[in-house]
């Protein structure tokens, strides 16, 4: 099936800096999501992209679907303790058609 | 409030002993979906299905069963635990034929086969 390789698998910062995180696929999509899991819940939609080349924000977060179709990044300015979580990216071939995840971003955040 | 509701959140059972999670939305949703969490293999999708009396396989289907008699509910049954059947299991809907609708989850149910 398809893969999406999600980078990095983890990582831990200082209270305030900035973090990126990627998603690279061998498929193109129509739609890529991002999902935040905090600890013991379920994933949570952060931000949804359906147009490649789209810059998506949602608070300190901001997300862009890649030109070729086949990429996804997010951002996280300035974090905070309570971004600590997994976050996930998601892709979407057409509506209806399951989604493909990547392997997660473990985020930790030293105060 | 608009949810996804699994049950139970946690299960400790035997090899070869048949349980059931059970999974309710109150969203109206066509699709349905199970996914099992590992540690450094992501979600993965077991079962879906698009609307009610309609299944498919994911990509890890074999050892799980499910069922859609009614819209709302979408039960996943393991016949016959195993512990390679340990893990965090996700139940999601999405609306799809409503246009953009991402993937709503429940809060997991942690299954531990001994």
């Amino acid at each position: 099936g398809q893969q999406l390789n999600q980078s990095p698998q983890s990582m831990f910062i200082q209270e305030g800096e900035d973090v990126s995180m990627n998603c690279t696929s061998s498929s193109i999509f129509n739609t890529w999501l991002w999902y935040k899991q905090d600890p013991g819940e379920g994933p949570v939609l952060l931000i949804a992209l359906y147009k490649a080349g789209e810059l998506t924000s949602n608070g300190r977060l901001t997300a862009q679907f890649g030109i070729t179709r086949k990429d996804s990044f997010l951002n996280i300015s300035a974090s905070i303790p309570s971004d600590v979580g997994i976050y996930f990216c998601a892709g979407q071939s057409n509506a209806g058609n399951m989604l493909t995840f990547g392997g997660g971003t473990r985020l930790m955040v030293k105060p | 409030e608009a949810q996804v509701t699994q049950n139970p959140r946690y299960l400790i059972t035997v090899t070869g002993k048949k349980l059931t999670v059970t999974c309710s939305q109150n969203m109206n949703h066509e699709y349905m979906s199970w996914y099992r969490q590992d540690p450094g293999l992501g979600l993965r999708q077991i079962y879906y299905s698009m609307n009610v009396e309609v299944t498919d396989k994911g990509d890890v289907p074999e050892g799980y069963k499910v069922s859609r008699k009614e819209k709302r509910n979408f039960p996943l049954i393991l016949e016959s635990p195993s512990p390679n059947q340990t893990s965090l299991y996700f139940c999601a809907s999405s609306s799809p034929n409503r246009g953009r609708s991402p993937l709503h989850f429940g809060n997991g149910t942690r299954l531990t086969v001994t």
